[in-house]
């Protein structure tokens, strides 16, 4: 089955401990992307990656860190300089991340990530 | 920041009726959009994609785009309890590395029995 997969789905952390999410997907995509959904929000952009070993920050990454190493990874890392990290967080992928078909992003499962 | 806006909510309708879900975004120059369906504790799943002005359908979904009025909107026709969900509308934003996604908060979609 080609999909996206994202573990552990749930998640929880000490304050001042750093986590990792992990994202896979097997769908031969280019881009992928990190977002973070509170309750009753939408989607926010914290990291994206068009292709490997070169990302961007997207609209909320501090306190985050993401790594492309390899096509079909994008980890993300939440650092103890994340202020309020309890949060669900959502992995997708698209196909090279340009416009069209190429735009379409496709959704893991998520991890839902919670600091006690 | 490019905006994308959505009325929350609740859309009630009863069932077999339509529901008309509509956004608007703030960037013209916006080439790609979408809509997803996200149920409480999931993930978003892609419904509909458009691209150009003009009407899309694809089973009970129809997907309507004025580019010129920067309004994407969608309806879905005999609606059922089971298209109860939050809808979401995203819109694409070209950047230097990449285009990205800027989605709104959702409309929340119940449908009645």
């Amino acid at each position: 089955d080609g999909g996206i997969t994202q573990s552990p789905k749930y998640l929880f952390r000490k304050e001042g401990q750093n986590v990792t999410l992990s994202c896979e997907q097997n769908l031969n995509h280019d881009a992928m992307y990190w977002y973070r959904q509170d309750p009753g929000q939408g989607l926010r952009l914290i990291y994206y990656s068009q292709i490997v070993n070169d990302f961007q920050k997207g609209d909320i990454a501090e306190g985050y860190s993401v790594s492309r190493e390899k096509k079909e990874s994008f980890p993300l890392t939440v650092t103890s300089a994340q202020k309020n990290p309890t949060a669900f967080y959502l992995c997708a992928s698209s196909i090279d991340g340009l416009a069209g078909e190429g735009d379409t992003q496709y959704f893991g499962p998520g991890t839902r990530l919670t600091v006690l | 920041q490019k905006e994308v806006e959505q009325n929350s909510g609740p859309l009630s309708v009863p069932e077999g009726a339509i529901a008309s879900l509509n956004c608007t975004y703030s960037d013209r120059v916006s080439q790609s959009f979408f809509w997803y369906r996200q149920y409480s504790g999931k993930s978003p799943e892609l419904i509909m994609s458009i691209y150009s002005n003009g009407d899309k359908e694809d089973g009970r979904f129809t997907a309507q785009l004025n580019k010129a009025s920067q309004y994407v909107s969608l309806l879905i026709r005999d609606s059922q309890p089971s298209d109860s969900a939050t809808y979401l509308c995203a819109v694409n934003e070209v950047t230097g590395g990449g285009n990205k996604l800027t989605f709104g908060t959702g409309t929340q979609l119940k449908v009645e029995l």
